[in-house]
């Protein structure tokens, strides 16, 4: 499959913990990003990894890509309950418009 | 900007039924993707398009789905006949190209049931 693939699939944690969602894929990534998605609603892009770049910030969000295992994390620190949604990491190849997406993590923060 | 703007954003019908999406992307994007989500299978990519031309269509599962796009600022995307396991979640997404960013806007999605 071409499809990135998230573990775990689904995580739940206390409100002010982190969460630390996995991504692995197979084939050669010209950048990768994380979406999220609140249930009923539409993916929403958080944060691009270019495959040049190990490690990148956003506020509370660090991501960071492994190019020799194929694999990138995401990590939200400091979690709050509007953080519950489905996170999922998306491949992009060089020159291709489309996107790969992963099967997505499922987070639950308990206030 | 008014984002990405499908309609209707719930489709109830019977099996047999033609169905059709709509989809508007964010104004100067030139590329349009069509998704379905369902918990079996996740998010899969349907077909895109680039300049109104449709560039790959290997997602589309059989003949009875066809997608269309007319112009920089419409696209359907067509079930007929539907069955029920055409039930799902389908999400038009619209991205700027060439462009330094690469990602995808994506739409309110389109609920379809059919029964």
């Amino acid at each position: 499959s071409q499809q990135g693939e998230e573990d775990p699939q689904a995580l739940s944690i206390q409100e002010g913990e982190n969460a630390t969602m996995n991504c692995s894929y197979k084939t050669s990534i010209n950048n990768l990003q994380w979406y999220r998605q609140n249930s009923g609603r539409g993916l929403v892009h958080l944060i691009l990894i270019r495959s040049n770049e190990r490690e990148k910030h956003s506020g509370r969000l660090r991501v960071t890509l492994d190019t020799s295992k194929k694999s990138s994390s995401l990590l939200i620190t400091a979690s709050r309950a509007a953080d519950t949604a489905s996170y999922f990491c998306a491949r992009g190849q060089t020159g291709a418009n489309n996107l790969f997406f992963g099967t997505g993590t499922r987070l639950t923060v308990i206030p | 900007d008014a984002g990405v703007i499908q309609s209707p954003r719930h489709e109830v019908t019977e099996m047999g039924q033609e169905v059709t999406l709509r989809c508007k992307p964010i104004s100067g994007h030139n590329s349009l993707f069509w998704y379905r989500q369902t918990m079996m299978r996740g998010l899969e990519l349907l077909i895109y398009f680039n300049n109104n031309v449709p560039i790959d269509d290997s997602g589309m599962p059989e003949d009875r789905f066809s997608a269309k796009m007319p112009n920089a600022s419409f696209s359907t995307l067509k079930i007929q006949p539907s069955e029920p396991r055409d039930s799902a979640v389908y999400f038009c997404a619209s991205r700027h190209t060439p462009g330094p960013s690469y990602e995808q806007y994506f739409g309110p999605g389109t609920r379809l049931t059919v029964t």
